[in-house]
């Protein structure tokens, strides 16, 4: 069965530094998903980015960098430089898919994040 | 603009008594879920359906009812044997099975 966590619960962090977000997933299928999505107090999920399983190239937008290491099964968020308005939960989440890329359509939450950045 | 409603966004609902939340996409997407939240916890999914007059369930469809009579909409229906029903109930869309998932804004309900 595929399971995400987020073991951080909680971060607090001034504005301007730079906060990692892990995620850790478990998954047995050779051919997955991996997504986050930020979820504001509004309550709103806002998508980030997905990334398939066969591309571990490391992605930045931004302020925003994901690490994606297969050999640790993860895929950690960075927020570099970071603002006030990046408060919020963050979520990292997992879609299995069959051997030929197509996902099952079902997505695996981690428990969150609650991301405080202060003045 | 084109997104996904969600509507009431606050639902109030007496014990014994069923309750519908309305879902309501144009982006033209095949595919629409909806998930609960619990306080402090990820996201679970309840249903799915990839296309019209087609639903699946998914993790916790316990007590919990849907339909997808139009592609646009998907709506959900808490019944009485929904033990524990309070928690924010976000619905999603996306163009195919499997795609990325796009959100709405959610709708908390309670129960008095």
């Amino acid at each position: 069965a595929q399971k995400v966590t987020q073991a951080q619960t909680e971060i607090s962090v001034v504005e301007k530094e730079d906060v990692t977000l892990d995620c850790v997933y478990e998954t047995r299928d050779t051919t997955y998903y991996l997504f986050w999505y930020k979820q504001p107090p509004s309550g709103e999920l806002v998508f980030l980015i997905r990334r398939n399983s066969f591309d571990e190239q490391n992605e930045i937008s931004g302020r925003y960098s994901w690490n994606f290491q297969k050999s640790t099964s993860s895929f950690n968020f960075t927020i570099t430089a970071s603002q006030v308005v990046d408060s919020a939960v963050y979520f990292c989440a997992l879609s299995e898919a069959d051997a030929g890329g197509t996902s099952y359509g079902k997505l695996t939450f981690g428990q969150g994040t609650i991301l405080t950045v202060h003045p | 603009d084109g997104g996904i409603t969600q509507s009431p966004k606050y639902l109030f609902r007496k014990e014994g008594q069923n309750v519908t939340l309305s879902c309501e996409q144009n982006l033209n997407h095949d595919a629409m879920y909806w998930y609960r939240q619990d306080p402090g916890q990820g996201l679970r999914l309840i249903y799915y359906s990839q296309i019209v007059n087609d639903f699946q369930k998914g993790d916790i469809a316990e007590g919990y009812s849907v339909s997808r009579e139009k592609k646009e909409s998907f709506p959900l229906t808490v019944t009485s044997a929904q033990k524990n029903p309070t928690a924010f109930y976000l619905c999603a869309s996306s163009t195919g099975l499997g795609e990325t998932q796009y959100f709405g804004p959610g709708t908390r309900l309670l129960v008095l």
